[in-house]
């Protein structure tokens, strides 16, 4: 099974100022038919969890253009460009291209410092 | 609007079933992959079965294989999940989504195993 591990574990950031959040997978996440299926999820207290981007780096509809996902292979980044109150939740990224199992990184805290 | 609605949680004890359904609305249901996926109090999320290939294929997490069956009624648009022989472990919210991709999320509904 393809292990994801975020880093860090919590993200305390002042408002207005950049977050940034890292998710490593075990192995390539390069899918045979070339995509590279990883998404990135927020979950604010007490709400269900909202898919934010996927693959990589493809914003879902309504999501603030603050959001953005990159990078490649084994190494992904969720960058937020000026982080706002609303932000504060618990950040996931998840892998799709070795399922079954889809697995979860551990989750990154962001709180407003 | 996708709208997904579980119910069916609750309190049961070690060793009991309880029957999860997840009632979907907005789109194609028939032809969707759909997953199940929990989260113990204070955890992180675990991907627990799915169905793909527009549902003729139903995967599990060894965690739950040989316990718990994911079904689905395209009349009714509704998936299921059969949680048999539930641990104390499987204490968590049952959160149902569409697409292994994970679109989007229902509400969720609480499974809480104790004597």
């Amino acid at each position: 099974d393809v292990v994801m591990t975020q880093s860090p574990l919590s993200l305390p950031v002042t408002l207005g100022q950049p977050a940034s959040i890292s998710c490593r997978s075990s192995q390539s996440l390069v899918h045979s038919d070339g995509n590279t299926y990883l998404n990135w999820f927020q979950q604010r207290p007490g709400q269900s969890p909202r898919r934010l981007i996927y693959k990589v780096s493809n914003r879902d509809s309504g999501v603030p253009d603050r959001f953005s996902g990159s990078g490649s292979g084994t190494d992904f980044t969720l960058q937020i460009s000026r982080v706002e109150a609303e932000d504060v939740g618990v950040y996931y990224c998840m892998q799709v291209t070795h399922w079954p199992p889809l697995t979860f990184g551990g989750g990154t805290k962001v709180e407003i410092k | 609007e996708v709208q997904l609605l579980e119910s069916g949680g609750g309190l049961v004890q070690p060793g009991g079933s309880l029957r999860l359904s997840c009632e979907a609305s907005g789109f194609t249901f028939s032809t969707s992959d759909m997953i199940w996926v929990r989260q113990a109090p204070g955890k992180g999320l675990e991907w627990v079965s799915g169905f793909s290939n527009g549902g003729r294929n139903a995967y599990y997490a060894d965690s739950v294989k040989g316990r718990f069956t994911i079904s689905r009624d395209n009349s009714k648009n509704t998936l299921y999940l059969q949680m048999n022989s539930l641990r104390a472990e499987d204490t968590a919210i049952y959160y149902c989504a569409k697409g292994t991709w994970g679109c989007c999320w229902g509400q969720g509904t609480l499974v809480t195993v104790s004597s």
